[in-house]
């Protein structure tokens, strides 16, 4: 049962356009989600999160949107750079056991030039 | 360099074998995970140390185990080893138990052939 969702397994971007990374979850437990980036042979590395609490959360060229009644939150990069090009995995824990992260399988991300 | 440590980075096997994966945290980070990729899948959560004891446990398998050591480095020891057992095998580490960013080690390919 996957409780994380990403639909999109890749997504193509032309440099300077936007980003729009998608993550639906089935859980209503859920209430701290995050956006990890993952290069080819390295670990996962943390991007963004968000509590329950925030309908929105930025960091610099990243804004990660949580809408809790549709169980959806997305992750915008504005501008896309081709340093951006890597998979991203969408991540959820609830607060009992909030140090456990629910992942989902990750979208590739390619911006072109 | 997410300060994380994984040895080794590549392991091939024969079914039916045992081995140990091995992690360093980050230098003062108590919490040690432990998470399992799959091919096309998404990072499975498989357990959690905190400060030498066990914290929290995902869908782990019997024939898996993991400690967490007095100076804080994790090993998993997964025996009895199946070719669905393939995996990358990645290690986190945080500074606490509960809700807080962790920082991923490159992981650990494991090949049971």
């Amino acid at each position: 049962d996957q409780q994380v969702k990403q639909n999109s397994p890749s997504l193509s971007v032309q440099e300077g356009r936007i980003s729009i990374l998608n993550c639906d979850y089935t859980n209503s437990m859920f209430d701290y989600f995050l956006w990890y980036k993952k290069y080819p042979a390295e670990g996962p590395t943390f991007l963004i999160s968000i509590s329950s609490i925030k309908d929105k959360n930025e960091d610099g060229r990243f804004t990660v949107f949580l809408n809790k009644s549709a169980k959806h939150l997305s992750l915008h990069i504005v501008p896309s750079q081709p340093g951006d090009s890597a998979v991203y995995f969408c991540a959820a824990s609830d607060t009992g056991t909030a140090s456990k992260l629910t992942f989902g399988t990750g979208t590739r991300l390619q911006v072109t030039l | 360099d997410s300060g994380v440590t994984q040895t080794p980075k590549h392991l091939i096997t024969a079914t039916g074998q045992r081995v140990t994966l091995r992690c360093s945290p980050r230098s003062g980070d108590l919490s040690v995970y432990w998470y399992q990729q799959s091919l096309d899948q998404g990072l499975q959560f498989l357990i959690q140390y905190y400060n030498g004891e066990e914290r929290a446990k995902g869908n782990i398998l019997e024939r898996f185990s993991a400690q967490q050591f007095p100076d804080l480095h994790s090993e998993l020891n997964l025996s009895s080893l199946e070719l669905g057992d393939s995996a990358l095998y990645f290690c986190a580490s945080s500074l606490g138990a509960g809700r807080t960013e962790a920082f991923f080690g490159q992981g650990t390919r494991l090949t049971v052939v």
